[in-house]
């Protein structure tokens, strides 16, 4: 089965960049999308297939996808991103697949 | 607006059925996949299967294959998860989320959740 594999924990600084990464095997042949999920609330995706922003979504929230990982990069990092962010991929295996999940502390 | 609607929470007892739901508007229900995932206390999130309304087709993670079903009822725009015999590790809370394609789609609208508790 394809695994994805994500830090548990990031922090950044109030106004730096934060950068998410998702590790998997080849990943760059994928498409990949990633939530926000904030305490108490549903997921929101933030980024999908790489590096597409839904309308809503602040322009500081990007994504890139290579080789054997795909992250997500959110520049000018606020209070309000704090949150847990998952990557998500379709494998014909397991069908859906989501990482981990990374706690995003801002400092 | 686009919006899925979820069930209440639900108490339960290990052995009672459940069938909890989600009903779409604001869409075409029957043009878009629709799948659940679960999340349970403190955890990450887990995909359980997907359902497209228009012709019932369903796929199920290896993970939750015959553990519960997912079926839908396209006239009242609505999809059901259900389980026949509950487990105290079903606890947790169960979203859907309406899929923008089969396979390399992504989750673009998420109900808010229905928290399932099963204990004695």
């Amino acid at each position: 089965s394809y695994e994805l594999t994500q830090p548990l924990s990031v922090s950044v600084a109030l106004g730096q960049t934060a950068r998410i990464t998702c590790g998997g095997n080849n990943i760059g042949s994928k498409n990949v999308h990633w939530y926000q999920q904030k305490p108490g609330q549903a997921p929101v995706l933030v980024i999908y297939r790489d590096s597409n922003r839904p309308s809503g979504i602040p322009e500081r929230f990007s994504g890139s996808n290579s080789g054997n990982t795909a992250t997500l990069t959110i520049s000018r990092a606020q209070a309000g991103d704090e949150a847990d962010y998952y990557c998500q991929v379709w494998d014909s295996s397991t069908e859906r697949v989501f990482g981990g999940g990374t706690k995003l502390t801002v400092l | 607006e686009v919006q899925l609607v979820q069930s209440g929470a639900e108490v339960k007892k290990p052995g009672e059925s459940l069938k909890i739901s989600c009903k779409g508007s604001g869409y075409s229900f029957t043009s878009y996949w629709i799948g659940w995932v679960r999340q349970m206390p403190g955890k990450g999130l887990e995909w359980m299967g997907i359902i497209y309304p228009g012709d019932s087709d369903t796929r199920y993670s290896p993970s939750f294959q015959g553990q519960v079903t997912i079926s839908a009822d396209k006239s009242i725009s609505t999809a059901y998860l259900q389980w026949s015999s509950l487990k105290a590790s079903d606890t947790a809370m169960y979203y859907c989320a309406r899929h923008s394609g089969l396979t390399t789609g992504y989750m673009d609208v998420w109900g808010k959740g229905t928290t399932v508790t099963v204990s004695s």
